[in-house]
């Protein structure tokens, strides 16, 4: 069974701190997405990565970093962590696209920033 | 920036009855449409996906709608259950990328 893994469901973390989201796949797969879900925003994409140590910036970068050391992780860094920053956070992973790619989603981290 | 509008926002529907969430996207080089579903608590997961060069998908209950020179594509939900209640986000493949644009996403309800 394909796994997208996020390390912590819930997370609450103090305005300043610098956050670490943490997200591993298990298929193999070169692709790697950080989306940001908020209610009547749907699914915006912060950052993705086609390839170990290579990124691109998606469509609300500001205030995010991602490092991508390994292929099968990918991890989201909050570098000082603003209340605006409060929502749910998705990882996902996929092949790369020929027109037609699947992408598998894990079942998110919802941050709290106080 | 590529744009998928999605509606309506929620939908309450009544068991046995018919869903219909609508998608318009705005630019012409889209490769792959698919939609993706996604229960409480979950991360949204494939549900069905369609091709520009074909015009309607159907997989049990579930049927997409292309019309490409309209630009919008739909998804039905025939004889709805309580089941089905997520909601649901729209996505487009833009051609030459390796990202999807995915739409605001509506919330279905269905009821008993």
């Amino acid at each position: 069974d394909v796994k997208v893994t996020q390390s912590s469901r819930y997370l609450v973390k103090r305005t300043g701190e610098k956050v670490f989201l943490e997200c591993v796949q298990d298929m193999d797969h070169e692709n790697m997405f950080w989306y940001r879900q908020d209610p009547g925003l749907g699914l915006r994409l912060i950052y993705f990565s086609y390839d170990v140590k290579m990124k691109e910036k998606g469509d609300i970068p500001e205030g995010y970093s991602v490092s991508r050391e390994k292929k099968e992780r990918f991890s989201l860094i909050l570098e000082s962590a603003s209340t605006n920053q409060t929502s749910m956070y998705l990882c996902a992973s996929s092949l790369p696209g020929a027109g037609i790619t699947e992408a598998f989603f894990g079942q998110g981290t919802r941050l709290t920033v106080v | 920036q590529q744009q998928v509008k999605q509606s309506p926002q929620s939908l309450i529907v009544q068991k046995g009855g018919i869903s219909i969430i609508n998608c318009a996207y705005e630019n012409t080089a889209f490769d792959y449409f698919p939609w993706y579903q996604q229960f409480p608590g979950k991360g949204p997961a494939l549900l069905i996906a369609i091709r520009p060069d074909v015009s309607e998908k159907k997989e049990g209950r579930f049927t997409i709608s292309f019309n490409k020179s309209a630009k919008q594509f739909s998804l039905h939900i025939m004889d709805s259950q309580p089941g089905d209640s997520a909601t649901y986000f729209c996505a487009a493949f833009p051609r030459g990328f390796q990202k999807l644009v995915f739409g605001t996403g509506t919330r279905l309800l269905v009821s008993p």
